[in-house]
């Protein structure tokens, strides 16, 4: 069974505080790792992706990729109260040309003003 | 553009009923995918579909779960008959070849 772990929270954090969330996965084979954002009663929306190790730098947002320790984060700079939602790790594991993929239970991020 | 279109949006029916939802990707998209999410459960994957064709249906839960994609612009998953374990939000996304998925708004389906 793939299976892609974050731990659920809450993580609170003040407003302007760095906000740093966590996941980890099973297979080895995973090439592409992405980061959705969900608001409460809302779709999941892509807010980054990262395919090779190391840090991948958007806006207020980075995302780093471990493959050796099969692990990636997000961290989420300035946080606003806006920033407040529910994070989802997302991998496509192997093979991965078929678009797959498979979400974390999710990390939900409190911002507080 | 428009993006993911599911219908209907909100769904409420009685235990042993049929329930049909529908999904209509981003034209020029060539995977759909649908999902169900629950508290418990968080976000699963059901199905998926490349050019129509569906490639891997092990996430869908049991026989009472079908789903069909006719052409590239519409597909359904269908609950026949629906229990009330079947309560749920389901989106459905769809991907172009060479990038990541999109979501729709979702439908929230309870079964009384």
């Amino acid at each position: 069974q793939k299976e892609v772990e974050q731990n659920s929270g809450p993580l609170s954090v003040p407003e302007g505080a760095i906000a740093s969330l966590n996941c980890t996965y099973s297979d080895r084979g995973s090439q592409s790792f992405f980061w959705y954002r969900q608001y409460s009663g809302k779709s999941p929306e892509l807010i980054m992706f990262i395919y090779s190790n190391g840090d991948k730098e958007d806006g207020r947002f980075t995302a780093q990729l471990n493959k050796a320790s099969q692990y990636v984060s997000l961290l989420i700079r300035d946080s606003q109260p806006s920033d407040s939602a529910t994070y989802l790790c997302a991998v496509n594991p192997a093979p991965s040309n078929t678009g797959k993929l498979i979400f974390g239970q999710g990390t939900t991020l409190q911002v507080k003003p | 553009d428009a993006g993911v279109i599911q219908s209907p949006r909100h769904e409420v029916t009685e235990m042993g009923q049929e329930v049909t939802l529908r999904c209509k990707p981003i034209s020029g998209h060539n995977s759909l995918f649908w999902y169900r999410q629950t508290m418990m459960r968080g976000l699963e994957l059901l199905i998926y579909f490349n050019n129509n064709v569906p490639i891997d249906d092990s996430g869908m839960p049991e026989d009472r779960f079908s789903a069909k994609m006719p052409n590239a612009s519409f597909s359904t998953l269908k609950i026949q008959p629906s229990e009330p374990r079947d309560s749920a939000v389901y989106f459905c996304a769809s991907k172009p070849v060479t990038d990541t998925q999109y979501f729709g708004p979702g439908t929230r389906l309870t079964v009384l």
